[in-house]
């Protein structure tokens, strides 16, 4: 199975901040990486895809770089709205997998 | 607008069984694979299952193989996830989602997910 870890798990930023969230996985996953963001109580919300695709409507402060078994999320000014948990996934083989997750919160 | 709702959850006793809904609207649901996702409480994202478009091609995660059955009515634009031999470790929110796989660009991702449901495995 291909772990993904994230790193840091916790962040404490303030509103204007640059955030970068980083997820290793254990193998090559090629670009088969995606993001998501979750709010207390709501599903999961598709940011990124394939690496640095952006989702239809998701804001241009958000963006995702990265290939083989590093890659990173980066929000370039974090707003009030950002404040939630981040996820990795891989979808580059079975069984499909999340990174532990990264909860950013108001500094 | 393409919606996802789940349902079927509840309270169980260990060892018992659930199946769980996942009605499609707002797109053409037999093209499309799905999946099933769940989160226990205060916990991170867990894949749980696949199926292809025609129901012919499954895959599970290894906790829940052999308990754990997923499958699709397209006539009625609906997923299914029968859960037997529930354990206390099942209890979760489990979300269904569209899997987009388009393998002639090399996109795959889930993009539409919905509201979830709730199941707790206690006696």
């Amino acid at each position: 199975d291909i772990q993904l870890t994230q790193s840091p798990s916790f962040l404490s930023a303030s509103v204007g901040d640059r955030v970068t969230i980083t997820c290793r996985a254990s193998q090559g996953i090629n670009s088969h990486l995606a993001w998501f963001q979750q709010k207390p109580e709501k599903a999961p919300k598709l940011l990124i895809y394939t690496t640095s695709t952006l989702q239809t409507g998701v804001p241009s402060r958000f963006s995702g770089s990265g290939s083989g078994t590093e890659f990173t999320l980066t929000i370039s000014s974090l707003q009030p709205e950002d404040f939630a948990a981040y996820y990795c996934q891989q979808l580059k083989s079975y069984p499909l997998t999340f990174g532990g997750g990264t909860k950013v919160e108001i500094k | 607008e393409v919606q996802l709702v789940e349902s079927g959850g509840g309270l169980v006793q260990p060892g018992g069984s659930l199946r769980l809904s996942c009605a499609a609207s707002g797109l053409t649901f037999s093209r499309w694979w799905m999946s099933w996702v769940r989160q226990a409480p205060g916990e991170g994202l867990e894949w749980v299952a696949n199926i292809n478009q025609d129901g012919s091609d499954k895959y599970y995660v290894d906790s829940v193989r052999g308990r754990f059955a997923i499958s699709r009515d397209n006539a009625r634009n609906s997923l299914y996830l029968q859960m037997n031999s529930l354990r206390a470790e099942d209890t979760a929110v489990y979300y269904c989602a569209r899997y987009v796989r388009s393998t002639s660009v090399g996109d795959y991702y889930m993009d539409v997910w919905g509201k979830g449901t709730t199941v707790t495995v206690s006696s």
